[in-house]
């Protein structure tokens, strides 16, 4: 079975510019969350798509958004990147089934989106 | 507030020596515990998990991890650790409903022959 990809790998914006990163899941896993691992502040979640409708959100502001397709697959853009936006991204997904479907809750990550702004 | 501590930034072993990775969990109820691991430049990838019962589980690449309810911890170990484990270590937690991981600061292993 294929991993989780993302795509692109690496990617270099300007400040200001936006930016989309993509995600596509395990075949048959429903959820993708979203990560970003900067060296000083570590791994933080940025939030988690579930049957194409947002269930958990993290702390961060509203330039950071997502969304995720009927096929699972997910996308999440960075409006207005500045400087501190620089990180690996990380996709990770979830076959995440609803409460007391399941016990199968471990997620698989992908290898990542490096972002640098400049 | 919901966190994760790896006390160990950076943890020196020499190979064949066992290893014992630290970790702390705060949570309001017992979380669903995980490990992972990652090598320069890549993503994560899941080395074992914890949901309920016994409280020792096994994982992948030789590892273990061990459960304890009183101390809120999940220490990671390894018998004999070999040059491939160099790598940096995530103790990551989760609450019972939704997929929100809070992961710990990371331990970086680094192996001397």
């Amino acid at each position: 079975k294929a991993g989780v990809t993302q795509t692109p790998r690496y990617l270099i914006k300007t400040r200001g510019q936006q930016v989309t990163l993509s995600c596509s899941p395990i075949s048959g896993h429903r959820s993708v969350s979203w990560y970003q691992q900067t060296p000083g502040q570590g791994l933080q979640f940025l939030f988690e798509y579930f049957s194409e409708t947002q269930r958990n959100k993290g702390n961060f502001p509203g330039r950071f958004s997502g969304r995720q397709f009927s096929n699972s697959r997910s996308e999440m853009n960075v409006s207005t990147l500045e400087l501190g936006d620089s990180a690996l991204y990380l996709c990770a997904s979830s076959l995440a089934l609803l409460p007391g479907q399941g016990n199968s809750y471990e997620q698989y990550f992908g290898p990542g989106t490096r972002l640098t702004v400049t | 507030a919901q966190s994760v501590t790896q006390p160990d930034i950076h943890i020196t072993v020499s190979e064949g020596a066992s290893l014992e990775l630290r970790c702390n969990y705060s949570y309001g109820a017992t979380p669903y515990l995980f490990w992972y691991v990652q090598s320069p430049g890549q993503g994560l990838q899941l080395l074992l998990k914890y949901f309920s019962g016994d409280t020792l589980v096994q994982g992948i690449k030789g590892f273990e991890a061990e459960f304890k309810r009183s101390q809120s911890s999940f220490n990671l170990r390894k018998p004999s650790v070999h040059w491939s484990d160099a790598a940096e270590y995530f103790c990551a937690a989760q609450g019972e409903y939704g997929n929100k991981l809070v992961f710990g600061a990371g331990t970086i292993l680094r192996v001397k022959s």
